[in-house]
């Protein structure tokens, strides 16, 4: 699996845009970028995923840089809710695929 | 309407003592996973099994054996408990075929072996 860093953590203020890097430069062709958080005490949840193409839901932003060696996920409008760990972590779309999580990023959403 | 849940939720438990825990989805997915997430705050890949069967084993150790009994449930049984296996254990599935192919983790049980 293609490995990614991220910052150890970040802080945002409430309400504002939270921009949370990752870098995955050695990414292969058919590798999709993940993103995935944990809320204090919880499993982890399902944000976005993508390959190429920028991508949006209703919880975030996914921009992928055109070589795809780093992708950033964006919070529109972040709320004390999104505090979390945000893992980065690339791999195949298809099949039994195990998430490798590193040790993400700790996002502090400050009111 | 619980997606993913584990029970039980927390366990306490004794050195050397056998115990298991235990994960149901009502998803409908064909994969299911077991990690384990140390003091360190790491998530590691334990198991995986597609379709009651086992495609992912890492490196754990003989005492910890998954059982399959259907696509719905994937059980964790641990035998003569250690100190090093306190941590918390999280079950997910996934249905492999979809387009977004994403795990749907369940709420953790915390482990604590004295």
């Amino acid at each position: 699996d293609a490995k990614t860093t991220q910052p150890t953590s970040m802080d945002c203020a409430e309400g504002r845009a939270a921009n949370l890097p990752c870098n995955h430069s050695t990414i292969s062709g058919n590798e999709y970028v993940y993103w995935y958080r944990q809320i204090h005490s919880q499993g982890p949840q399902y944000i976005i995923h993508g390959l190429k193409n920028n991508e949006t839901n209703e919880m975030a932003s996914l921009i992928i840089t055109e070589d795809r060696k780093s992708s950033t996920l964006i919070l529109p409008h972040a709320t004390l809710r999104d505090t979390a760990v945000y893992y980065c972590i690339v791999r195949l779309l298809q099949g039994a695929q195990k998430l490798v999580f590193g040790q993400g990023t700790r996002l502090t959403i400050n009111p | 309407d619980t997606a993913v849940s584990q029970t039980p939720k927390y366990l306490v438990t004794q050195m050397g003592n056998d115990k298991s825990i235990k994960c149901e989805q009502n998803l409908g997915h064909d994969t299911m996973y077991w990690y384990k997430q140390d003091s360190k705050k790491f998530l590691k890949i334990m198991f995986s099994y597609n379709n009651k069967e086992l495609i992912i084993n890492e490196t754990v150790p003989n005492r910890f054996s998954p059982k399959s009994p259907d696509k719905a449930h994937l059980n964790l049984h641990i035998n003569s408990l250690e100190l090093g296996d306190s941590a918390v254990y999280f079950c997910a599935s996934s249905r492999t075929s979809g387009r977004v192919n994403e795990q749907f983790f369940g709420p953790g049980t915390r482990l604590t072996v004295l």
